[in-house]
């Protein structure tokens, strides 16, 4: 069974580090997502792919988070310089469509400290 | 923006009883209404979903109903089993502009004690 794939799956950085995650969505997936969720909480939407093209970043702390999706397939999520308030799960999740079933990686866990 | 409230925050029932967790949202818009559930150190995968064109669906033990004018959906789990404790996420999919984004509630703790 295709699922998204996310790497790594834990990081612990200290603060003002650079830390960067990837993802690979299941082929064909043209919508890719990142998501933040912190213990106890749910996904909190920080960017949304449609192919290439960002649609969505409003929740994305532009001073020090960026992604990118160059060839429309798999993604990278930036943050620079990391933050203590920075630690959560980073889920990435992809779909055929932004109407149908998003699929979840497995995540990564950062910790800053 | 779309925002999703969901309640309870955590639900404790018997083996066997039902439970029920039920959702509002804001946009009147949002027209695709999923449900994930989150294991314990897992990721969210999908139960069930309905769409704004009908009014309840349902897959063996887990149904959801929907309420366009009230804006509310609800998920029913009955005959709860313990495997079924998880949190449990609802979700909107809503236009942000010309696309559409996926917002998420906070999540239902749901303990089925055996």
């Amino acid at each position: 069974e295709a699922e998204v794939a996310q790497s790594p799956r834990y990081k612990i950085t200290e603060k003002s580090q650079a830390v960067a995650f990837w993802c690979d969505p299941i082929s064909g997936h043209a919508t890719l997502y990142w998501y933040r969720q912190i213990l106890g909480q749910g996904p909190e939407l920080l960017v949304q792919f449609q192919d290439e093209s960002v649609v969505d970043d409003s929740q994305l702390p532009k001073d020090r988070f960026s992604a990118e999706r160059l060839k429309g397939v798999d993604s990278t999520l930036k943050i620079q310089p990391a933050e203590l308030g920075d630690s959560a799960m980073y889920l990435c999740a992809s779909s055929l469509g932004v109407r149908a079933e998003a699929f979840f990686g497995q995540g990564t866990r950062l910790t800053v400290v | 923006g779309e925002n999703v409230e969901q309640h309870p925050s955590t639900l404790s029932v018997q083996e066997g009883d039902s439970a029920v967790i039920k959702c509002t949202y804001s946009d009147s818009a949002s027209n695709y209404f999923p449900w994930y559930k989150q294991e314990l150190g897992k990721r969210p995968q999908l139960i069930i979903d309905i769409r704004s064109n009908v009014g309840e669906k349902k897959d063996q033990r887990i149904a959801v109903t929907l309420n366009k004018t009230a804006k509310h959906f609800s998920l029913h789990i009955t005959e709860t089993q313990p495997e079924d404790s998880a949190v449990y996420f609802c979700a909107a999919s809503n236009p942000g502009g010309s696309n559409y984004k996926l917002t998420f509630g906070k999540g239902t703790l749901l303990t089925v004690n055996p």
